[in-house]
């Protein structure tokens, strides 16, 4: 997965619940994004983070969560709070002063 | 100001033609713009960028201009293939601000 990996592909969710989605990186890159991406919406960012313990909100982070202890690893939670959770999730990383980011293969969340 | 308007969001063009993707922005801070395209259920892959100490930036059939004075950004693809087909996304960067904000992605088809 050219240095950062998404798990699971799918995953279901029933209403009501949180669930988490996994992103690791062995690029060494120091900042981490996740995107969601909608049909005829692009990407929206939603968290991302610089450095490890530290994370900023994007654009449309009502509804989800995240954690940054460790460099490789990045994980988003869905919460029962995010009212349209159904959507194709990306993660990213990039090293800092870098430009371009490298995206994983993302993971598609269906609410059941 | 932190939008990026991206045109046409579908566009078929006959194998062989050129097709022309723009993007447009307001703020005055931006000065990286990547483009990344995404074939059918694959990741977003950088496939050329800008900065904006220059005006055109050429790889082998795919070039992007960039008119920082008007505020948009296009990008070329001569020659056209199939394997051209896919969403194509532009975005806008600035250094020291480690998050990119993505356009609204353009759908090309090449017709054979």
């Amino acid at each position: 997965d050219g240095g950062i990996t998404q798990s699971p592909k799918y995953l279901f969710r029933k209403e009501g619940q949180n669930v988490t989605l996994s992103c690791e990186q062995n690029l060494n890159h120091d900042a981490m994004y996740w995107y969601r991406q909608d049909p005829g919406q692009g990407l929206r960012l939603i968290y991302y983070s610089q450095i490890v313990n530290d994370f900023q909100k994007g654009d449309i982070a009502e509804g989800y969560s995240v954690s940054r202890e460790k460099k490789e690893s990045f994980p988003l939670t869905v919460t029962s709070a995010q009212k349209n959770p159904t959507a194709f999730y990306l993660c990213a990383s990039k090293r800092t002063g870098g430009y371009g980011y490298t995206f994983g293969s993302g993971t598609r969340l269906t609410v059941v | 100001g932190e939008n990026v308007e991206q045109h046409p969001s579908t566009l078929s063009v006959q194998e062989g033609d050129s097709a022309v993707i723009k993007c447009t922005y307001s703020d005055s801070a931006s000065n990286y713009f990547p483009w990344y395209k995404q074939e059918l259920g694959k990741r977003p892959q950088l496939i050329i960028d800008i900065r904006s100490n220059v005006g055109e930036k050429k790889d082998q059939r795919i070039a992007v201009t960039l008119n920082k004075t008007a505020k948009h950004f296009s990008l070329h693809i001569t020659e056209t293939q199939p394997e051209d087909s896919a969403v194509y996304f532009c975005a806008k960067g600035y250094f020291g601000n480690e998050k990119l904000t993505f356009g609204t992605g353009t759908r090309l088809t090449i017709i054979p």
